[in-house]
């Protein structure tokens, strides 16, 4: 298996633009998670899915940011609009809930917001 | 809010020392305690996962413990290399939220030759 793909892996864009963050699984994993990191706060889970239904999005900064998974194999964090401050690096990752439950990270996405 | 705290923030060490840091985390509502090594410019990848009290894993030079009564958890290295030098990060998942893992912001590990 290729692994966590996380597409794109640089994303520039200007304040106010729509940013749209794109993750596929590693196949057969049930459990997808967005997260960002930055310098300040480390690793913030944003929101997790299971069986492509969304558990928990209470990491969720606010309505500026949503996140879908239409099937098990690809999912999307979206910003509009985005703002400087979601300067970050957002990484996705996937687990499967059997056995030793552990998280495979994607490269993540060097987001900036100018 | 939950706290996961580690500790030192970093660390410079010389190759050939021997290196250990620290994972606080709550001890209430404990179901696993992960370590995770992430190298620069790379993804973080699973090191350890420790459910029990007193669990101890090894891989190489690198083993951990784990006291889920008093809530931390120890990562050591023994004569560290410097390909060891990468951030490790512990993270914490409670008996609710399952799956849901509460990270904290690291330890920076540099190991000079």
């Amino acid at each position: 298996d290729a692994g966590v793909i996380q597409s794109p892996r640089h994303e520039v864009t200007e304040m106010g633009q729509e940013v749209t963050l794109r993750c596929k699984p590693i196949s057969g994993h049930d459990y997808l998670f967005w997260y960002r990191q930055t310098m300040m706060r480390g690793l913030e889970l944003l929101i997790y899915f299971n069986n492509n239904v969304p558990i928990d999005d209470s990491g969720m900064p606010e309505d500026r940011f949503s996140a879908k998974m239409p099937n098990a194999s690809f999912s999307t964090l979206k910003i509009q609009p985005s703002e400087p401050r979601d300067s970050a690096v957002y990484f996705c990752a996937s687990s499967f809930s059997q056995g030793v439950v552990r998280l495979f990270f994607g490269s993540g996405t060097q987001l900036s917001v100018l | 809010i939950l706290n996961v705290e580690q500790s030192p923030q970093s660390l410079h060490v010389q190759e050939g020392d021997s290196t250990n840091f620290t994972c606080s985390f709550p001890s209430s509502n404990f179901y696993a305690l992960h370590w995770y090594r992430w190298e620069t410019a790379k993804s973080p990848e699973a090191l350890f996962v420790m459910t029990l009290n007193g669990d101890e894993k090894k891989k190489g030079r690198i083993s951990a413990t784990l006291n889920t009564k008093e809530g931390y958890s120890y990562l050591y290295i023994k004569g560290s290399q410097p390909e060891d030098s990468a951030t490790y990060l512990c993270a914490f998942m409670g008996n609710t939220g399952f799956q849901k893992l509460v990270f904290g912001t690291g330890t920076r590990l540099l190991v000079s030759p």
